[in-house]
């Protein structure tokens, strides 16, 4: 069971260029969300989905876009990479309801030059 | 917007020594978690409370939820160097895991 899965681990882009980030979990979840993670600022939202063909804008969301057209996969998409986007950035899936466990993916390092 | 302040940022304690960090809000929460992150890895959740003054117990952690449910504490007895990481609360304001909140976490040291 491999659980949510990302990648790639580590990647970097020129100012300017663009990526997709991809998530795939295997555990048939309904809510799939994105995080990113920079010093003393904890896990930020950026975009989340509650299913399949729905999608929702978090926190931070300027400079990314995602789709969800199958329950398993989560893609984010950074359209024009900024230096200010140079974080870590993590993957989640959950089941519905408030007892169910998110389970997180091991993380891309995005250094933006 | 930071909903969550998560105390203290850092911690430093010898082996066998007790410890508490604290989450707080101003903001109700349906149900908060706390979850431990080690260095290159994912956040890996410890546990969940979601009623007002639960206490959950897990070996040498207890956690407790405030009973208004906005805020939340993390106590670590007798703390050994495998307690060592980084502790992150997570609050949801509704009922789903989707839209979590994350304090800035605590980096806890234990030094043998």
């Amino acid at each position: 069971n491999a659980g949510v899965t990302q990648t790639p681990k580590f990647q970097v882009l020129k100012t300017g260029q663009s990526m997709t980030l991809q998530c795939a979990q295997d555990m048939n979840h309904e809510y799939m969300s994105w995080y990113r993670q920079d010093p003393g600022m904890g896990l930020r939202l950026i975009h989340y989905s509650v299913g399949a063909g729905i999608t929702d804008q978090g926190e931070v969301p300027n400079g990314y876009n995602v789709s969800r057209s199958t329950t398993e996969d989560f893609p984010l998409r950074l359209l024009s990479a900024a230096p200010s986007q140079t974080s870590v950035y993590f993957c989640a899936s959950s089941g519905r309801g408030p007892n169910t466990e998110a389970f997180f993916g091991q993380g891309t390092r995005l250094t933006v030059v | 917007t930071q909903l969550l302040e998560q105390s203290p940022q850092f911690l430093s304690i010898q082996e066998g020594e007790n410890l508490t960090v604290y989450c707080n809000s101003s903001s109700v929460f349906s149900s908060l978690q706390w979850y431990r992150q080690e260095p290159g890895e994912g956040p890996v959740l410890l546990v969940t409370v979601v009623t007002g003054g639960e206490v959950k117990k897990l070996k040498r952690l207890t956690f407790q939820f405030g009973d208004a449910r906005k805020d939340s504490s993390l106590h670590i007895t007798a703390a050994q160097t495998g307690d060592t990481g980084l502790y992150l609360c997570a609050g949801a304001l509704r009922f789903g895991n989707e839209k979590l909140t994350f304090g800035t976490g605590t980096r806890l040291t234990i030094i043998p």
